[in-house]
Order: C-alpha cells, then sequence, then structure tokens
C-alpha cells in the first residue's frame, strides 16, 4: 500500500513552453504532497508543499509564478514549470504523507529544457 | 529553517569492506529517515528513527539515532556493489528536507 504514482517519467520541452507534471496517491488519500527537484550530483532540494484546496507554499527562494502547483484532489498533485529554460532542466520527484505515516515518494520526472 | 551536513560527501570502498555515513543536524530529531537513491531515479526507503539513542538493522545496513537527537549514522557492513547509489538523511516537522547526501561506489 501507499504507491505515488508520477508522469511522465520524462519530458524533453522547448526553451518558452510550459510543462505540467502529475502526481498521484494512489491508495490513499494525501492533503499534503511534496514537490522536490534535484540537479545532477546534488541533494533533493523542497521546492513547495501542496496543500488540498489552499495555495502551496513555496521554499525561500522558489519563483511561486513560474513553478505552479495545483492540489485539486486528495489524489492529485500536479507542478507546472511555466516558460520552461534549460536551467529549469532536472529531476523533479513528488511525496505525499499516508495517514500511517512516513512519506512515500513517486518514481521522479526528468525534465529536459531545449 | 533544519539544516542536515552529511560527511563524508563521497565515498569509494573496496567490496567487503565497511564504511559508515553520518548525519549531522542543527536542530533536534524529531524523526530522522535514510533513504538510498540512484540519481535519476526514485528514492528507496531504509529506515526510519525517532527515539534517542534508538537503533536499527535491515540486512547489512544499521542506523543509529544519538541520545541527543542531532546525529545519526549509516553503517554498512561488508560493503557489495548492489549498495552504491546517493544517501540520503531526511528530517524535519510538517515536511522533509534531505540532507546534502554521500555518494558510494563499491570498487570489486
Amino acid at each position: 500500500g501507499a504507491v505515488v504514482s508520477q508522469h511522465p517519467s520524462w519530458v524533453i520541452c522547448k526553451s518558452g513552453t510550459s510543462v505540467k507534471i502529475e502526481c498521484r496517491s494512489l491508495d490513499f488519500q494525501a492533503t499534503t504532497m511534496f514537490w522536490y527537484r534535484q540537479f545532477p550530483k546534488q541533494s533533493l532540494m523542497l521546492m513547495a508543499t501542496s496543500n488540498e484546496g489552499s495555495k502551496a507554499t513555496y521554499e525561500q527562494g522558489v519563483e511561486k509564478d513560474k513553478f505552479l502547483i495545483n492540489h485539486a484532489s486528495l489524489t492529485l498533485s500536479t507542478l507546472t514549470v511555466t516558460s520552461a529554460h534549460p536551467e529549469d532542466s532536472s529531476f523533479y520527484i513528488c511525496s505525499a504523507q499516508p495517514r500511517r505515516g512516513g512519506y512515500t515518494f513517486g518514481s521522479g520526472t526528468r525534465l529536459t529544457v531545449v | 529553517s533544519q539544516e542536515l551536513e552529511q560527511s563524508p560527501q563521497s565515498l569509494i570502498v573496496q567490496e567487503g569492506k565497511n564504511l559508515t555515513i553520518n548525519c549531522t543536524s542543527s536542530k533536534t530529531l524529531y524523526g530522522l529517515y535514510w533513504y538510498k537513491q540512484k540519481y535519476g531515479e526514485g528514492l528507496i526507503f531504509l529506515m526510519m528513527l525517532q527515539k534517542g539513542g534508538e537503533e536499527k538493522s535491515h540486512e547489512k545496513i544499521t542506523a543509529k539515532l544519538d541520545e541527543k537527537k542531532q546525529q545519526s549514522s549509516l553503517h554498512i557492513t561488508a560493503s557489495q556493489p548492489s549498495h552504491a547509489g546517493i544517501y540520503l538523511c531526511g528530517a524535519g516537522f510538517q515536511k522533509l528536507v534531505f540532507g546534502t547526501g554521500t555518494r558510494l561506489l563499491v570498487s570489486p
């Protein structure tokens, strides 16, 4: 139990376009989900906390207008990278907390902006 | 905010050797998680520690949390190539933040 599905697993987009990444909790409800970014040879950096039915909470230094987060239901959060540029190329990964505790992670999305 | 520093940053060990990775927090830890990752892939949950002095083991991996709950160590006994990857400690209250990471390579 406690599975998080993330799609797509990889995406290539042109500079200036927007990309949407989905994070779904398959067998539990998640009022809170988290979005992370990871650059090569670096650790995971928390970008924002996604709250169902309300605005996301962004970490310091993360542009909320660039990284739009929508948590419209108890099982789905989306991250949209708007007007993507090559420097946004990274590995993005989401996580959620099932009721039993702990954190369950998606398999991640590798974004390449060309 | 909580900051987690891991050491060493990277490590190369010969297969069969033991190794230890450390995670030091700037604040008291309310739950300390250890994950393993291969870059570009998802995270594999290893262990979670909550109580000061707690120690848990799974196969050849042992994790400890010190009494003051500000430092944790991850010890691998008789390392194998399958242990290679990035080891991350994570902690936080209401959200999980990660340490700086330790990259482990196991040479044959």
